[in-house]
């Protein structure tokens, strides 16, 4: 699976968008990307995933650049709730079931 | 409700008790795996099964033993546990992800004295 990078931390004032980039120069044209985030402690939770298309949905959306290098999260209203550690994942869909998870980027949503 | 359901939610138990934390999922899905997370090391697969009766090795699988004999339950077994497998361990299982991703349980928070 390629690698990725996300910033550490990143904060956000409530009710504002907040975009959380992911670096991943290595994906290969076969492996997607997906977000999970991670709410202290608790189990993570699927957010959404794309190959090449933006993709929206009822949580989030995400932009893929064209050469599909980076991808952004965008959470067009950020609530407290959001406050979490999100994570980018770059991998093949069915890849023998491995989900890698790396460090995140933990958003703070502020009031 | 669609959900997977961990057992128990905490537990401390002495080194070399073997015990077991179960796993079920009511969704039918055909993956399931067991994860920990440890600070600082993030989430690290231990073992994945795609089917019934078929396992295979995550990450971290030493210390750990896990069985698929039906689809909707998954339990991890630690034989003999030892204190550096005190952790927050997460199951998650899925259809497949080409369409929803994995839905992941609660978490079993384990410590071993």
């Amino acid at each position: 699976d390629a690698k990725t990078t996300q910033p550490t931390s990143m904060d956000c004032a409530e009710g504002r968008a907040a975009n959380l980039p992911c670096n991943h120069s290595t994906i290969s044209g076969n492996e997607y990307v997906y977000w999970y985030r991670q709410i202290h402690s608790q189990g993570p939770q699927y957010i959404i995933h794309g190959l090449k298309n933006n993709e929206t949905n009822e949580m989030a959306s995400l932009i893929i650049t064209e050469d599909r290098k980076s991808s952004t999260l965008i959470l067009p209203h950020a609530t407290l709730r959001d406050t979490a550690v999100y994570y980018c994942i770059v991998r093949v869909h069915n890849a023998g079931n491995m989900l890698t998870f790396g460090g995140g980027t933990r958003l703070m949503v502020k009031p | 409700e669609a959900q997977v359901t961990q057992n128990p939610r905490y537990l401390i138990t002495v080194t070399g008790k073997k015990l077991t934390v179960t796993c079920s999922q009511n969704m039918n899905h055909e993956y399931m795996s067991w994860y920990r997370q440890d600070p600082g090391l993030g989430l690290r697969q231990i073992y994945y099964s795609m089917n019934v009766e078929v396992t295979d090795k995550g990450d971290v699988p030493e210390g750990y033993k896990v069985s698929r004999k039906e689809k909707r339950n998954f339990p991890l077994i630690l034989e003999s546990p030892s204190p550096n497998q005190t952790s927050l361990y997460f199951c998650a299982s899925s259809f497949n992800d080409r369409v929803y991703g994995y839905t992941f349980g609660s978490g079993t928070r384990l410590t071993v004295v």
